[in-house]
């Protein structure tokens, strides 16, 4: 089976720094996706680690520890538009399952 | 246009009719997925395919639900004799090697 848990809602403030993690249990593992969802809409693609490490794209980092069975979505700089649920997944043999997503509010 | 695309957008079903929906998944992704999210929830998996074949049906509710693959691209899941428990957003996903991409969804109301 797997487990995917993820903090349920954060607040960080514009123009900071917010670190969203996800701890995950499988018995396979093959890689963990991020996305974000904005209210209403269907998530989009954000990343995608296979590796150990940290991968970089733009404002947005993803971490990936295999060994811990820990992730971390790092955004920077901030802005309103940030606003929105970031759903952490699963690669497990091709079946994607997904965490419970964290809904991040910034203030101004 | 080359993102998948999923219809009907939106749709109101009586309680106990069947419906029909349908996934035009990214040309040349073989491996499709669909998810369903009520109101305020996560993803729930249902079931994916790789090509024509669905190698994990697990996530299917009941025996009520049903989806396809015939000719390895357009998928249709169908649901019949709808309650008003599958009343959500049905996502549709179409994934590469190391991206993973969404259609709108289907909104379900069963009333």
């Amino acid at each position: 089976g797997q487990n995917i848990d993820q903090p349920t809602e954060m607040t960080a403030t514009e123009g900071a720094i917010v670190q969203i993690n996800c701890t995950y249990q499988t018995s396979g593992f093959n890689g963990l996706f991020w996305y974000q969802q904005h209210a209403g809409e269907a998530p989009t693609f954000l990343s995608y680690n296979v590796l150990d490490g940290l991968e970089e794209k733009g404002r947005f980092s993803s971490f990936l520890s295999r060994s811990k069975g820990y992730s971390y979505l790092l955004l920077k700089e901030l802005q309103m538009k940030d606003s929105a649920s970031y759903l952490c997944a699963v690669n497990r043999d091709d079946k994607i399952i997904f965490g419970k997503g964290t809904r991040l509010h910034i203030l101004p | 246009g080359a993102g998948v695309s999923q219809s009907p957008r939106y749709k109101v079903a009586k309680r106990g009719q069947d419906v029909a929906l349908r996934c035009d998944p990214i040309s040349g992704h073989t491996a499709l997925y669909w998810y369903r999210q009520s109101l305020g929830q996560g993803l729930e998996f249902l079931i994916y395919f790789q090509g024509n074949s669905a190698p994990d049906k697990s996530g299917l509710p009941s025996d009520r639900f049903f989806a396809e693959r015939p000719e390895g691209s357009v998928s249709t899941l169908k649901i019949q004799r709808t309650q008003q428990e599958d009343s959500a957003v049905y996502l549709c996903a179409s994934r590469t090697v190391n991206e993973q991409f969404f259609g709108p969804g289907t909104r379900l109301t069963v009333l």
